[in-house]
Formats: C-alpha cells, sequence, structure tokens
C-alpha cells in the first residue's frame, strides 16, 4: 500500500536559521509531489508542485525553494527563515487527480 | 482553476443528513467535482468526485445537477468526527496535475 512520511510534526527555528523538510512516498512509483501551506486561520496555499525528478514548478513567489532528488523523495528548503513562514506544511502525492494523499504535517513556527 | 462558491459555514445535527452546496457554474464538459474534507490540524482527505452522474461511496454521496452547474455532497448520518472545513474543488482540465484549494466551508456537527 501506498504510504507518506513527512517530518518533523513540529518545529521552532529562529528567525534567519536555515529549513529543511523531507517528505518521502513509499509504494508508488512517479508520482506527483506538492507542498502547501497553511496560515494560521487561512486556506491551503499550493507552494510548489513536481511531475518528475528535478521538476518543480513554484506557485508563488517566496522564501522559500523545493527539490526532488529521487523519484519519491520531496524537500522544502530555506536559507534564511522569516516569521512570515510560520505555518502548516503539508505534502501530498498523486498519480492522478483522483486522490490526493497529504501527509500528516509540519507545523513551523519561526520566532 | 473553474471557480467555485460555497457558503462560508454550516451547521448540522448529529444524526441528521449534512447536504453541503456548491456552485460552479463555469465548469467545462470535462472536468470533474472533486470534494476534499480537513479535520482540524490534519492533511485534506480525499471524499469524493464525479463528472456527470451522482456518485455514491463509503463515505458520502455526490449529486451534481443536470447543466453540472452545481452540486451537493451529502453526509447522510452526521457524526460529531464530520466536522471539518469541506473543499468542493474543480480542477482545469489538460492543465497541470494540481489541486488549488479555496476557502471551503465549515460543517460544524452539534450534538
Amino acid at each position: 500500500s501506498q504510504t507518506i512520511h513527512q517530518w518533523p510534526a513540529t518545529l521552532v527555528q529562529p528567525v534567519g536559521s536555515p529549513l529543511s523538510l523531507e517528505c518521502t512516498v513509499e509504494g508508488t512509483s512517479n508520482p506527483n509531489l506538492y507542498w502547501y501551506r497553511q496560515a494560521a486561520g487561512r486556506g491551503l496555499q499550493l507552494l510548489f508542485y513536481s511531475v518528475g525528478i528535478g521538476q518543480i514548478s513554484s506557485e508563488v513567489p517566496q522564501n522559500l525553494s523545493a527539490s526532488r532528488p529521487q523519484d519519491r523523495q520531496f524537500i522544502l528548503s530555506s536559507k534564511k527563515l522569516l516569521l512570515s513562514d510560520s505555518g502548516f506544511y503539508l505534502c501530498a502525492w498523486s498519480v492522478n487527480l483522483r486522490g490526493y494523499t497529504f501527509g500528516s504535517g509540519t507545523r513551523l513556527t519561526v520566532v | 482553476d473553474a471557480k467555485t462558491t460555497q457558503p462560508p459555514s454550516m451547521d448540522c445535527a448529529e444524526g441528521r443528513a449534512a447536504n453541503l452546496p456548491c456552485n460552479h457554474s463555469t465548469i467545462s464538459g470535462n472536468e470533474y467535482v472533486y470534494w476534499y474534507r480537513q479535520i482540524h490540524s490534519q492533511g485534506p482527505q480525499y471524499i469524493i468526485h464525479g463528472l456527470k452522474n451522482n456518485e455514491t461511496n463509503e463515505m458520502a454521496s455526490l449529486i451534481i445537477t443536470e447543466d453540472r452547474k452545481s452540486s451537493t455532497l451529502i453526509l447522510p448520518h452526521a457524526t460529531l468526527r464530520d466536522t471539518a472545513v469541506y473543499y468542493c474543488i474543480v480542477p482545469t482540465q489538460g492543465g497541470s496535475e494540481k489541486l488549488v484549494f479555496g476557502k471551503g466551508m465549515k460543517l460544524t456537527v452539534n450534538p
């Protein structure tokens, strides 16, 4: 069966520090991978999506970047965190639109 | 993505049917309607999707009007655990494989 792993569950980082969130998928090949963010009290915002290794599409300009070094690995990074980067980060995968599967999320607080 | 509109919130009594409306008047002939829900502090969960015909699964039923300009998600016997934000999404067919979440509708099931 397919599973998605996302870690850590919570993270508190100082302003200006780097960030690396990792997401891995098991049980499927060549999935589409996505990073979403949900700020407090707001909706889900699509940040990045990838249809293959090394292929990253950015949805909004921001202080973050994404990489896909392997077929089932998706990484969200920042060189220097801002207070506005705080939020709930969700990784998701799909083979097609008929069924996104989301990870359990990382709650990031930048202090 | 084709625009959808949902009421911001709705209440329902436990054990009763919850009927969640969605308008998608600009939907194209080959675009599907997807429903997801997000329980607090979790990732969104796929519920159901449909094109023209009514659909039913173990979670819910989806009723799509004949002109396809609106649909209703039906939870036949709402429980307290159905309290969540429900998203009605019509992804653009032929575009990139991504779901863009709007504000959704908060359903509160009351005891």
